[in-house]
């Protein structure tokens, strides 16, 4: 089955400087790269994703990027804010034949501070 | 537009009893998948559901089961609760597509098992 790796495991950065998480996929067959930001005592928020026929996507000050023949893929936050500290999460699926919603396998997660 | 609903938000049981929680998608969702997120083992799957049917399965005991009703709110259920079920069990709804189509969570049921 598919494996997510995630890393590194921890990212402290000053306010306003740019940060980079990236994970790597083993499914060649994924198709769809999900992240989500998880603030303490909250549910995993969707910030951004991208999909295998696209290698980069924009919003605001996040952005995902995406690598087939290397298989990994990352996301980019610049000027960050100390509202950006939490756990963020890359997550990949496939698309299943059947037209179901195909599972989300996560990466372990990373706890990012933004020291103000 | 409402997000995704969860009941209770905490709960604590035993050992050998049974629970179960409640998800309501959010309006238009059609489709619904459990998640499991415990510290040593991240965020698992456990199923989707769509149109009352479950279509996708991981790698869970039978005693996780789940159902959808016709209104698409769902409810999972645990049986024999052992210590290890303690967790954050998070539902996410989605719209039917022919791709995969963005999930989105609620906050969870904090499950704790004494």
């Amino acid at each position: 089955g598919e494996n997510v790796e995630q890393h590194p495991s921890t990212l402290s950065v000053q306010e306003g400087d740019s940060a980079v998480i990236k994970c790597t996929y083993s499914d060649s067959a994924s198709n769809y790269f999900p992240w989500y930001k998880q603030e303490l005592g909250k549910g995993p928020q969707l910030i951004i994703d991208i999909r295998s026929n696209v290698g980069e996507k924009k919003d605001q000050r996040i952005a995902v990027t995406l690598n087939k023949t290397a298989k990994h893929f990352s996301l980019h936050i610049t000027e960050t804010q100390p509202e950006d500290s939490a756990v963020y999460f890359c997550a990949a699926s496939r698309t299943v034949p059947s037209g179901a919603n195909s599972k989300l396998t996560f990466g372990k997660g990373i706890t990012l501070s933004v020291r103000p | 537009k409402a997000g995704v609903t969860q009941t209770p938000r905490y709960l604590i049981k035993t050992r050998g009893q049974q629970v179960t929680l409640s998800c309501s998608p959010i309006s238009g969702h059609r489709s619904v998948s459990w998640y499991q997120q415990t510290p040593g083992q991240g965020l698992q799957f456990l199923f989707e559901y769509f149109s009352e049917t479950q279509r996708n399965k991981g790698n869970f005991p039978g005693r996780f089961s789940g159902r959808q009703f016709s209104n698409s709110r769902s409810e999972m259920n645990v049986s024999t609760l052992e210590l290890g079920d303690s967790a954050l069990y998070l539902c996410a709804s989605s719209l039917l597509g022919a791709e995969n189509q963005p999930q989105h969570f609620g906050d969870g049921t904090r499950l704790s098992i004494l």
